[in-house]
């Protein structure tokens, strides 16, 4: 079975713009959440989606938003894209009885804004 | 609001001497708790997941135990090795089902 897969690998963007990151959850899996892990830091939950709506939301502003496909593939996009954006950026697919079987995490994507 | 903390932030030991990696949580309302392997700069790796109503799991060189009640997790490694050099960082899946909510981390070096 394939796992988590998560494009691209890196990406540098300029303050200001705008990004989409994009996710396939692991075949079986039909929840996708995303989180934001500065350097030297754990993890942050940013929100995650299931059915194709969002299924809770960390602290994080309106400019992060989300999309789930059909497919269970997922999207993040940022706007406005500040300093502080910059992050190792990770999704996480998980199938029903999260409580068994947890998270499975892709390699993410890293996130360098200027 | 649950927080997760992980005790030491860094650790370096000779190669062979056993690790322990230590995790506490706030809140015990918990479905479960996972443990990942993170390598530099890289996406993060499950090793052992103990669901809330197991006391420990073990894979190979690994073990891991769970106090829900004092809201405590170790992960012991035994007889450590270099490839065993990584970031650990443990997690919680809260009753909501929705998020885990991580530790900062404990950065290990295993020294040949």
């Amino acid at each position: 079975e394939t796992g988590v897969t998560q494009s691209p690998t890196h990406l540098i963007k300029t303050r200001g713009q705008q990004v989409t990151l994009r996710c396939s959850s692991q075949s079986g899996h039909n929840t996708v959440s995303w989180y934001q892990q500065a350097l030297g830091q754990g993890p942050q939950f940013i929100f995650q989606y299931y059915r194709e709506e969002e299924n809770g939301r960390g602290n994080f502003p309106p400019r992060f938003s989300g999309l789930q496909f059909p497919n269970y593939s997922s999207e993040l996009n940022v706007n406005a894209l500040e300093l502080d954006d910059s992050a190792l950026y990770l999704c996480a697919s998980s199938p029903p009885l999260v409580e068994v079987y947890g998270y499975t995490f892709g390699s993410g994507t890293r996130l360098t804004v200027v | 609001k649950q927080e997760v903390t992980q005790i030491p932030a860094a650790l370096s030991v000779p190669e062979g001497e056993n690790l322990v990696l230590n995790c506490s949580f706030t809140d015990s309302a918990i479905y479960n708790l996972q443990w990942f392997r993170q390598d530099p700069g890289k996406g993060l790796t499950s090793l052992l997941l103990i669901q809330s109503s197991q006391r420990e799991q073990t894979s190979g060189r690994l073990n891991a135990s769970l106090d829900k009640s004092s809201g405590r997790s170790t992960l012991y490694i035994a007889a450590s090795q270099p490839g065993d050099s990584a970031t650990y960082l443990c997690a919680v899946t809260g009753a909501a089902g929705n998020k885990l909510t991580f530790g900062g981390g404990t950065r290990v070096l295993v020294k040949p």
